[in-house]
């Protein structure tokens, strides 16, 4: 079974400050990718960032970086220097090995504080 | 590009009631995928389609049609709907192939069903 845990249900940063948000994934494929969303209170899905399996760098894309350990199953986005705009829940979601099926997270709310 | 659309924005149904929920691309994307996101649940995969006719279900397909007769268009049809399939519905589409499978996900559908 696939399975995504996110387990800070609502974070808060101060603006400028660069802030963690944690992602656990559970499967038994060797070949998977990750990836992290922004939903803004607007309702739509904005992707972020992607690691594959075999990446052996961590992905990053601007502020955001994606800090991938393997051997924990784990796949944290950082974003660094917070700003008002990045108020928004974030989710955290896998596909597994065929590249069809995909597995979300319960999300993060994150709130920037000015 | 007008990217992923759907329709409607907004439904209200009665119990036992059907509709169809429209997606749409214009990217020429060969994977096409439904979700419903439900409060403290993330997105959960309902149907998704690697070409045009081929579909398969993902994790919470019960009560869900769907078909994919050309690549631009992946409706969503709910036969006779019940109260547990209030939800936001998302449409999104990505290359079945590549470095990331990323998702281009539509607005969404809200849908009640009283």
């Amino acid at each position: 079974a696939q399975k995504i845990t996110q387990t800070q249900p609502g974070m808060f940063v101060q603006e400028k400050e660069a802030v963690t948000l944690d992602c656990t994934y559970d499967t038994s494929d060797q070949s998977y990718g990750l990836f992290w969303y922004k939903q803004p209170s607007s309702g739509e899905m904005i992707f972020l960032i992607y690691q594959g399996s075999y990446d052996e760098q961590n992905a990053t894309e601007g502020r955001y970086s994606l800090n991938f350990q393997k051997a924990r199953k784990s796949a944290n986005l950082v974003i660094s220097a917070s700003q008002l705009g990045d108020s928004a829940m974030y989710f955290c979601a896998m596909r597994d090995y065929t590249g069809n099926q995909f597995y979300f997270g319960t999300g993060t709310s994150l709130t920037v504080i000015p | 590009n007008a990217g992923v659309t759907q329709t409607p924005k907004f439904q209200v149904l009665k119990t036992g009631q059907s509709m169809t929920l429209q997606c749409a691309q214009d990217m020429n994307h060969e994977y096409m995928s439904w979700y419903r996101q439900d409060p403290g649940m993330g997105l959960r995969l309902i149907h998704y389609s690697v070409g045009a006719g081929i579909t398969d279900q993902g994790e919470v397909p019960n009560g869900y049609n769907v078909s994919r007769s050309t690549t631009e268009d992946f409706p969503l049809r709910l036969l006779s709907a019940a109260p547990s399939q209030t939800s936001v519905y998302f449409c999104a589409s990505s290359y079945s192939s590549g470095r990331s499978y990323e998702q281009y996900f539509g607005p969404g559908t809200r849908l009640t069903v009283t």
